[in-house]
């Protein structure tokens, strides 16, 4: 059975204080592991998508890495803008999208 | 452009009422999704359209129909809501096994 676990479930950082978000899955052919943010009243907005371990994606003060049995949200000198929570998705068959419980991440000034 | 359109964005029902959540997407994308999200348990599949004229059931369909009625659109039904069906709903799309677009969601409380 598919399973994917976040952690930590909440994080509370200062604005500039840099830190990483953890994405750890269980999956049979992984064809993609996707990363959203969602904010309150929002639904899930996409930021990236990796392929293979080794990969790395980066967006601003976000960047997203993947290895064979984790995936990493690293937010670099973050800005109280940028909370929200974080959600990660590995994709396996088709029509078959696991997500995690989320991180809930809060920047304060 | 729009994107995912849901509707309504609230509604209350009473133990066994009826009731359907629109959705539509302008997007030309071929799959379209039906998540719910509840405190504690994550977004949840609870039907999905892998193209016009399919569905499939997903994680959680009981107590749910959908149907693709195009390309555009995908209904989702609760023929006797219950309380455990208040929840967010989220209606979605991609273009294969592409990334989803969500809409905003429809938030339902059943008393």
């Amino acid at each position: 059975e598919d399973q994917v676990t976040q952690s930590p479930e909440a994080l509370r950082l200062q604005e500039g204080e840099s830190s990483s978000l953890n994405c750890s899955y269980t999956v049979s052919g992984l064809r993609g592991l996707f990363w959203y943010r969602q904010d309150p009243g929002k639904g899930p907005e996409f930021l990236f998508t990796l392929y293979s371990a080794g990969e790395e994606k980066e967006k601003e003060r976000l960047k997203a890495t993947l290895t064979k049995k984790e995936s990493f949200l690293h937010i670099t000198a973050p800005k109280p803008e940028d909370s929200a929570t974080y959600l990660c998705s590995p994709g396996t068959s088709y029509g078959k999208l696991t997500f995690g419980q989320g991180t809930i991440l809060t920047v304060h000034p | 452009n729009a994107g995912v359109t849901q509707t309504p964005k609230f509604q209350v029902l009473k133990t066994g009422q009826s009731m359907t959540l629109q959705c539509a997407q302008d997007m030309n994308h071929n799959s379209m999704y039906w998540y719910r999200q509840d405190p504690g348990m994550g977004l949840r599949l609870i039907y999905y359209s892998a193209s016009e004229g399919t569905t499939d059931k997903g994680e959680v369909p009981n107590g749910y129909n959908v149907s693709r009625l195009n390309k555009r659109e995908f209904s989702l039904r609760l023929e006797s809501a219950a309380p455990s069906q208040t929840s967010v709903y989220f209606c979605a799309s991609s273009e294969g096994a592409m990334a989803l677009h969500f809409g905003n969601g429809t938030r339902l409380t059943v008393t």
